[in-house]
């Protein structure tokens, strides 16, 4: 089945810096890839995702960038503000069957 | 729209006991899935469902069953409680499968004693 593995676990940065976060997959067959933002105590929310056929996708200060090659996509988050700090989760998907969740970055943005 | 509801937000339990978590989707949507969230963990597939009557495991079956009458409704039953199963489970819904954004409730948190 499919392995996403999310890096770091953890991530700590000054307002106003850039925050990159990175996965992996293993299945080829996977052509959805969501980024799901949690702040404490509340529901998963979605905040950006990109399919297979694009390459990277913006929207304001979140980015998205994917490597089908070597299976791996990035989030990125410009000029951070303290209520960018939640846990990040990122997702595979496929046409059918499952969706796999990293097991999610805790972001925090320190002023 | 409400969205995803989840019944009950908080429930203690006891081992052995049994219960059903309840999720209800308004927005016609054909795909739902059960998740549990433990600490460093993410979120990892319980069963999840492409439509009415058809039902598949996910990651983390064991000692939780799923059924799909309706395209609205989608219970967890846990079977016989144990302390393993202390979790904040999540049921999500999307549209039509596992590539399409998924719209989470608010969570059950679970407590087995």
């Amino acid at each position: 089945g499919e392995n996403v593995e999310q890096h770091p676990s953890t991530l700590s940065v000054q307002e106003g810096d850039s925050a990159v976060i990175k996965c992996t997959y293993s299945d080829s067959a996977s052509n959805y890839f969501p980024w799901y933002k949690q702040e404490l105590g509340k529901r998963p929310q979605l905040i950006i995702d990109i399919r297979s056929n694009v390459g990277e996708k913006k929207d304001q200060r979140i980015a998205v960038t994917l490597n089908k090659t070597a299976k791996h996509f990035s989030l990125h988050i410009t000029e951070t503000q303290p209520e960018d700090s939640a846990v990040y989760f990122c997702a595979a998907g496929t046409n059918a069957g499952k969706s796999t969740f990293g097991d999610g970055t805790t972001l925090t943005v320190k002023p | 729209n409400a969205g995803v509801t989840q019944t009950p937000k908080f429930q203690v339990l006891k081992t052995g006991q049994s219960m059903t978590l309840q999720c209800a989707q308004d927005m016609n949507h054909e795909y739902m899935s059960w998740y549990r969230q433990d600490p460093g963990m993410g979120l990892r597939l319980i069963h999840y469902s492409v439509g009415a009557g058809i039902t598949d495991q996910g990651e983390v079956p064991n000692g939780y069953n799923v059924s799909r009458s309706t395209t609205e409704d989608f219970p967890l039953r846990l079977l016989s409680a144990a302390p393993s199963q202390t979790s904040v489970y999540f049921c999500a819904s999307s549209r039509t499968g596992p590539n399409q954004p998924q719209h989470f409730g608010d969570g059950t948190r679970l407590s087995i004693l």
